[in-house]
């Protein structure tokens, strides 16, 4: 079982709206929580690192939270672009030797 | 010039070849990492290096080999490509304490 769960799969926002994407994480012990987004064809960048002492991180219009204690972090997207399309993935780094626990993302359209 | 570069970018081979991906950096990190995106799953990590004589297995090492020839170079083979290989297959890095991570841009990878 994955330890790490996005929702939605997918979702279709207009542009200009906001939208949230959340993830929950089983990984154990844990160090820190990435979001990153990937363009079609391309690698995933980083947008947010967030250790567990951290609650809230903002990256332009990216806004993630982290409850350590419930194991969820949300992304939020605020007045969606047209380039915001993409798959949005959720990464906990694992404690023990830094390994990488991906999410299967979100995979975010936004139309005009 | 991209920090990480893979080669070749698209590959369509058949069934039994051997074929190796390439991966080459010039980040000047210390760690490297094989990981294999399929549709609906999160990445996985199929080998990883923390220097140049160093080589461990991932989850889903099987029918797959790395070679470290260089602190900048980690290639990928695999000895007799079979169909369920087919996927985008991604070379990243991160630094000794394994922050800093950086993806390639990916090789789609077809077996027929």
């Amino acid at each position: 079982k994955n330890q790490v769960e996005q929702s939605p799969q997918s979702l279709i926002i207009l542009e200009g709206k906001n939208c949230t994407l959340q993830c929950n994480y089983t990984v154990s012990p844990f160090s820190n929580l990435r979001w990153y987004k990937q363009d079609t064809g391309r690698g995933p960048v980083s947008l947010t690192i967030m250790t567990f002492s951290e609650n809230t991180k903002s990256n332009r219009r990216y806004t993630a939270t982290l409850d350590a204690d419930t194991k969820q972090s949300s992304l939020h997207i605020t007045a969606s672009q047209l380039s915001d399309s993409a798959s949005y993935i959720c990464v906990v780094r694992d404690d023990s030797w830094g390994k990488l626990q991906f999410g299967a993302g979100t995979q975010v359209v936004v139309t005009p | 010039d991209a920090d990480v570069t893979q080669t070749p970018r698209n590959r369509i081979t058949k069934t039994g070849k051997r074929i190796m991906l390439e991966c080459s950096q010039t980040k000047g990190h210390d760690r490297m990492y094989w990981y294999r995106q399929d549709p609906g799953l999160g990445l996985r990590l199929i080998y990883y290096s923390f220097d140049v004589k160093d080589i461990n297995k991932g989850e889903i090492s099987d029918g797959y080999s790395v070679s470290r020839q260089a602190q900048a170079k980690f290639s990928l083979s695999l000895e007799s490509a079979i169909p369920n290989q087919t996927a985008l297959y991604f070379c990243a890095t991160s630094d000794f304490t394994g922050e800093g991570y950086t993806f390639g841009s990916g090789t789609r990878l077809t077996v027929v």
